[in-house]
C-alpha cells in the first residue's frame, strides 16, 4: 500500500487565487510528521512546511498552510494568493516514528495562470 | 549558511563505468541523506548518516552502491558498474537532529546530480 497518496497529477490556478493540493497518508505509528516540498524545474527540493502528528494547530508558513485532518489521515497544502513563481511540482512526504528518512508521494504539478 | 551543495550537477557515463558524486551539507547539520528520483516520481530514500555513522540503507541500495561520510562532513556516493537503470537524479539532504531548538526533521536538499547512463 502507498504510504503517501497525491491524487492530483496536475492542477491549474489563477494568479492571486488560493489553491489546495491534496495528500493522504497511511501509517500505524502514533508519532509521525508530514512535510510539503516544492520542486521547480531547476530540480532542487525546497522545504515549505512541516506538521507533527501531535501538533494541535495547523502549521502555517507565510502563504502556505497545512490543513491537517488526523482522523481522515489527510494533510492538504493550501497556497493563498498564488503567484506565477508558485508553478512547480509539489511533493507531500512523511516520516514515521523517529525514523527520519522521508517517504514521498508522486507529486502534483501546479501551474499558475496569469 | 550556503545550503547543501552537490557536485557534479550533471554526469553522463557509459554503461559499466564507475561514478562518484559528492555532497556538502549545511555546515552544522549532523544528518545527511541520499535519495534517488526518477522521472515522474517522488524521491526514494537510499541511505543516511548521522555524523560519520551510516545508520540505515534502503533495499534500493544494491551492492554496486556505496556511500561514505568519513569525517562527518561531506559525503560521497559511488556507483560501480553503472547500468542504464541507474539513470536518475541523485539528491542529497541534510538536517540538524537531536539538538535544542530544532525538531530535526526538516531536511534541506541540494540541487541534485543528474546521472545519465548511455
Amino acid at each position: 500500500a502507498q504510504k503517501i497518496t497525491q491524487t492530483q497529477p496536475g492542477m491549474f490556478v489563477q494568479e492571486k487565487e488560493a489553491v489546495t493540493l491534496d495528500c493522504t497518508y497511511d501509517t500505524s505509528d502514533q508519532s509521525y510528521g508530514l512535510f510539503w516540498y516544492k520542486q521547480p524545474s531547476s530540480g532542487e527540493m525546497i522545504f515549505l512546511i512541516y506538521q507533527g502528528s501531535y501538533d494541535e494547530q495547523n502549521a502555517t508558513e507565510g502563504r502556505y498552510s497545512l490543513n491537517f485532518q488526523k482522523a481522515r489521515k489527510s494533510a492538504n497544502l493550501v497556497i493563498s494568493a498564488s503567484q506565477l513563481g508558485d508553478s512547480a511540482m509539489y511533493f507531500c512526504a512523511m516520516r514515521e516514528g523517529r525514523v527520519t528518512p522521508l517517504v514521498f508521494g508522486k507529486g502534483t504539478r501546479l501551474s499558475v495562470i496569469a | 549558511d550556503t545550503g547543501v551543495s552537490q557536485n557534479p550537477r550533471h554526469k553522463i557515463t557509459k554503461r559499466g563505468q564507475n561514478v562518484t558524486f559528492r555532497c556538502d551539507p549545511i555546515s552544522e547539520h549532523n544528518r545527511l541523506y541520499w535519495y534517488r528520483q526518477t522521472l515522474g516520481q517522488g524521491p526514494e530514500f537510499l541511505t543516511y548518516f548521522q555524523n560519520e555513522a551510516q545508520l540505515e540503507k534502503s533495499r534500493l541500495l544494491s551492492d554496486r552502491f556505496s556511500a561514505e561520510r568519513p569525517k562527518g562532513s561531506f559525503s560521497t556516493l559511488e556507483i560501480q558498474r553503472t547500468e542504464q537503470g541507474d539513470s536518475a537524479m541523485y539528491l542529497c539532504a541534510s538536517s540538524l537532529f537531536g539538538l535544542p531548538g530544532s525538531s530535526g526533521y526538516e531536511q534541506y536538499f541540494g540541487p541534485g546530480t543528474r546521472l545519465t547512463v548511455t
